[in-house]
Order: C-alpha cells, then sequence, then structure tokens
C-alpha cells in the first residue's frame, strides 16, 4: 500500500530557532514530492515541489530536500516566525499521473 | 486561495440528511477534486473530475456522490449522512496541462453530523 509518514506528529520551537521535518514514503511509482503548508481552518498551500532527480529546493526560509533511493524528505524551516505556526504536509504524487499521497502532516507551533 | 471557494463554510446536520457541499473555480482549472481531512490523518480522495463528462472515484467514495455542473463547479452530496462523515472537507484544482500540476485547495467546509 502506498504510504506517506511524516515525524514528528507535532513540535514546539520558539521563534527564531530552526526545525527540521522529516517525511518517509513508500509510494511507487513516484513521480514528485511536495510540501504543503497548512494554516488552521484554511486549505494546504503548495511551497515546494521536487522531481526524481531533484534533491533540495528552497522557498524562502523553508528548505526541502529528497533522497529518492532511502525515500526520504526533510522539511527545514530557517530562523522560524510566529506564523510559521501551522501543520506541514508531505504529499507524493503516483507516477505521471495527478493522484496524490498525504502524510499525517505535522503540526508546527513556533512561541514568542 | 481565493480562486476556490467553498460554501457552506461551516454545517451541522443530522444522521439520515441529505447535505451538498459546493466548489467553484475562477482558475480555469480542469480538473477537480473532493477531499475530507481527519484529525492526525492524511487527506483521503472521494471523488475528482479531469473535465465536465468525466467523473472518478476515489479511496473513499462510499456514502457520496458527486456532480460536475460545469467546468467551474463541482459538488459533493451526502446522501444519508452518519456521524463518521463528520470531518473537514476540501475542494481541489488542477490545471492538466500545468507542468507542475499543483492542487490548489478551497477553505474547507467543517462538517458535524448529529
Amino acid at each position: 500500500k502506498n504510504q506517506v509518514e511524516q515525524s514528528p506528529q507535532s513540535l514546539i520551537i520558539l521563534e527564531g530557532k530552526n526545525c527540521t521535518l522529516q517525511c518517509n514514503y513508500t509510494v511507487s511509482p513516484f513521480s514528485n514530492l511536495r510540501w504543503y503548508k497548512q494554516d488552521t481552518g484554511r486549505g494546504p498551500v503548495s511551497l515546494t515541489i521536487m522531481t526524481f532527480s531533484e534533491n533540495t529546493k528552497s522557498n524562502g526560509r523553508y528548505t526541502a530536500t529528497l533522497d529518492a533511493d532511502t525515500k526520504q524528505s526533510s522539511l527545514h524551516i530557517t530562523a522560524s516566525q510566529l506564523s510559521d505556526s501551522a501543520s506541514y504536509i508531505c504529499v507524493v504524487t503516483i507516477n505521471a499521473g495527478n493522484m496524490l499521497t498525504f502524510g499525517g502532516g505535522t503540526r508546527l507551533m513556533v512561541k514568542p | 486561495d481565493a480562486d476556490v471557494t467553498q460554501t457552506p463554510r461551516n454545517r451541522i446536520t443530522k444522521t439520515g440528511k441529505r447535505i451538498m457541499l459546493e466548489c467553484s473555480q475562477t482558475k480555469g482549472h480542469d480538473r477537480m477534486y473532493w477531499y475530507r481531512q481527519d484529525p492526525g490523518l492524511g487527506l483521503q480522495l472521494i471523488y475528482y473530475s479531469f473535465d465536465v463528462k468525466d467523473i472518478n472515484k476515489g479511496e473513499i467514495s462510499d456514502g457520496y456522490s458527486v456532480s460536475r455542473q460545469a467546468q467551474a463547479k463541482f459538488s459533493l452530496s451526502l446522501e444519508s449522512a452518519i456521524p463518521n462523515q463528520t470531518a473537514l472537507y476540501f475542494c481541489a484544482t488542477s490545471d492538466s496541462r500545468g507542468l507542475k500540476k499543483t492542487q490548489y485547495f478551497g477553505p474547507g467546509t467543517r462538517l458535524l453530523v448529529l
């Protein structure tokens, strides 16, 4: 069964600190991997997308990495801000189609 | 994303009632999707439509039906609501012509079935 597992489930950090969120997947055949940010009460918004041949992608203070051999991805957030408080969801696309497999998300809380 | 709107945003209903959730988009995308999100779980695909005449079941279609009234509108119906359909429902759209085929999500509808 295609699965996407994320860790930790939740995380609390102080404002200004860095953090790294993890994603492991067993989805096959792999097309691309995305990280979405979901603010409370809102729909998910795409942060980064990486294909099989890309191993890192940045979007401002967010940097995603991908190791297609070990089927692992991480999302690193630098110099966290209060507005980073949200759920971060790892999403893997199967083959060349448009079907997505979602991880359960990591709920991040940034405290002042 | 303001380009994808969902109505209602919140709804409370009783077991056995029929309910319709509506989704509209102004992005001009051909593909539309309905997902449900339960606490701690990933979004699960209910139904998807790649164009007006195309409707496909997702992972968890039982108890749900959909209608693609136009390219811009995709509605989800619960024919006879049950408590375990209490969840957050999201509509999403994507453009089949786009290289990245990113899905853009609406703000969600929070449904409570009593």
